[in-house]
């Protein structure tokens, strides 16, 4: 099973700060994704990350939330202003192999406190 | 848009027995993927099993086994002889052919007692 690593583990942010999530995979992968769920809740999609651009987002992705591979390999995703109901588990995922219904692989999670 | 759902909320047992969680999907890609994934109370998602929709085939892993059934859109995941470390929320997720994310189910929590 491949390695990915999020940090910070747990980030607290005042309601309309920027925060930025990390996730690094060990290897290189071509497809990246971000989940969120909030506490007690189901898994929810954000976005994927292909070949270096957005493929699919959800509704819950709007402009508030950006991702980039500032350097190639971290994969990042920024909250501009948090809001409250922002506060959830937030996971990195990626996939092995050469497409989009590979398994994915997920991060340990970042939980996001928003105050 | 595909839909997963697990009707099951919770789930106690006592150490030992065996516990069917149960999976119903709704699709209409012809092809497509489950997966079952496990939440332990750490928190992390572990990926379980992934089953193509060409392959029927019952699958057994230890003491765990799942059932694809095309018919009944339903693929339901069984642990024999329970243990107090299975205790965790479990999650069936589906992805299409064309799709870039997965769909998860609402989860079910099973606890098991000692």
């Amino acid at each position: 099973e491949p390695e990915v690593t999020q940090t910070p583990s747990h980030q607290v942010t005042q309601m309309g700060q920027e925060v930025i999530l990390r996730c690094v995979p060990i290897s290189n992968h071509l497809y990246f994704y971000w989940y969120r769920q909030i506490l007690g809740q189901k898994v929810e999609f954000l976005v994927s990350f292909y070949n270096n651009e957005i493929s699919e987002k959800s509704e819950i992705f709007d402009d508030q939330f950006s991702v980039e591979r500032p350097d190639g390999s971290n994969f990042t995703l920024k909250i501009r202003s948090t809001k409250l109901e922002d506060s959830a588990m937030y996971f990195c995922a990626i996939a092995i192999g050469g497409s989009s219904t590979d398994t994915q692989y997920f991060g340990p999670g970042t939980r996001l406190t928003v105050l | 848009a595909q839909k997963v759902t697990q009707a099951q909320t919770e789930i106690s047992v006592v150490e030992k027995e065996d516990v069917t969680l149960d999976c119903v999907y709704e699709t209409r890609d012809t092809t497509y993927y489950l997966f079952w994934y496990k939440q332990p109370p750490s928190g992390e998602l572990v990926f379980l099993i992934r089953r193509n929709s060409f392959d029927e085939q019952n699958e057994i892993s230890g003491r765990y086994s799942w059932n694809f059934q095309k018919s009944t859109s339903s693929f339901n995941f069984t642990i024999t002889a329970s243990q107090v470390v299975d205790s965790a929320v479990y999650f069936c997720a589906l992805i299409g052919s064309n799709d870039y994310k997965l769909s998860f189910g609402a989860g079910t929590t099973v606890t098991v007692r000692a």
